[in-house]
């Protein structure tokens, strides 16, 4: 059982927007930055967003991040088959001094 | 161009030891703090451990008491060494790097290093 959640899986089409949430508790979520990564099948995980809604050089406008409260969001606009993948939320729990991970979303672009 | 490179991964029985390292080119490794993320097949991501700029150091419940982190800054190399292996510590082991000097997320990932743990 994760500390954060996150649902499962998510599936739209090409073209649209899909949102992947990250629920989470005082002691992690509101108190500390979140970051959003992708694992395509058989890679590493890719850091995507970072201190709540900061991207990295490299990644697209597409993939925005969100925070309010003890919950996170994920939005991917413009989806394309190449963003088929499994995303995780992480931070860290100032309550239990270690770090945690949702247990991440698989997204099917159809 | 910022690079961890995982080794040491082996296939191994319960209750054995075992050191995997990382070695890191691209930043200034001393500045940062760095973790250990691993991955069971098929599952999804678990913190293992993490260890800042000045040696502060965190571990998962799961690992608390048998796995020790360390690094050394003079070689550019982070470590992990378990001990008492079980075989839900089964995973593709990554290096991590954080954006920041203390232990918070992990910033850029290696490629891995697969430890398989039989009973």
């Amino acid at each position: 059982q994760s500390v954060l959640t996150q649902p499962p899986s998510v599936s739209a089409a090409p073209g649209q927007k899909v949102t992947i949430s990250c629920s989470g508790s005082s002691s992690n979520m509101r108190s500390n930055y979140v970051s959003w990564y992708q694992q395509v099948p058989g890679a590493a995980p890719r850091l995507l967003i970072y201190d709540d809604d900061k991207r990295p050089s490299g990644i697209p406008d597409r993939f925005s991040g969100s925070k309010s409260g003890t919950s996170a969001t994920l939005a991917i606009t413009g989806l394309q088959t190449g963003d088929e993948a499994d995303y995780y939320c992480g931070t860290w729990d100032a309550s239990l001094s270690v770090g945690v991970f949702g247990g991440g979303t698989k997204l099917t672009v159809l | 161009e910022v690079q961890l490179v995982e080794s040491g991964g082996a296939s191994l029985q319960s209750g054995r030891s075992l050191r995997i390292s990382c070695e890191v080119s691209g930043f200034t490794f001393d500045k940062f703090a760095m973790h250990w993320v691993r991955q069971a097949p098929g599952k999804g991501l678990e913190w293992v451990s993490g260890i800042s700029w000045k040696n502060t150091l965190g571990y998962a419940d799961s690992v608390k008491g048998r796995f020790t982190i360390s690094r050394d800054n003079a070689k550019n190399s982070l470590f992990l060494q378990m001990n008492s292996l079980r075989p839900e510590d089964t995973g593709l082991y990554y290096c991590a790097k954080d954006r920041y000097p203390i232990v918070s997320v992990p910033d850029a990932w290696g490629q891995g290093t697969l430890v398989t743990v039989s009973s």
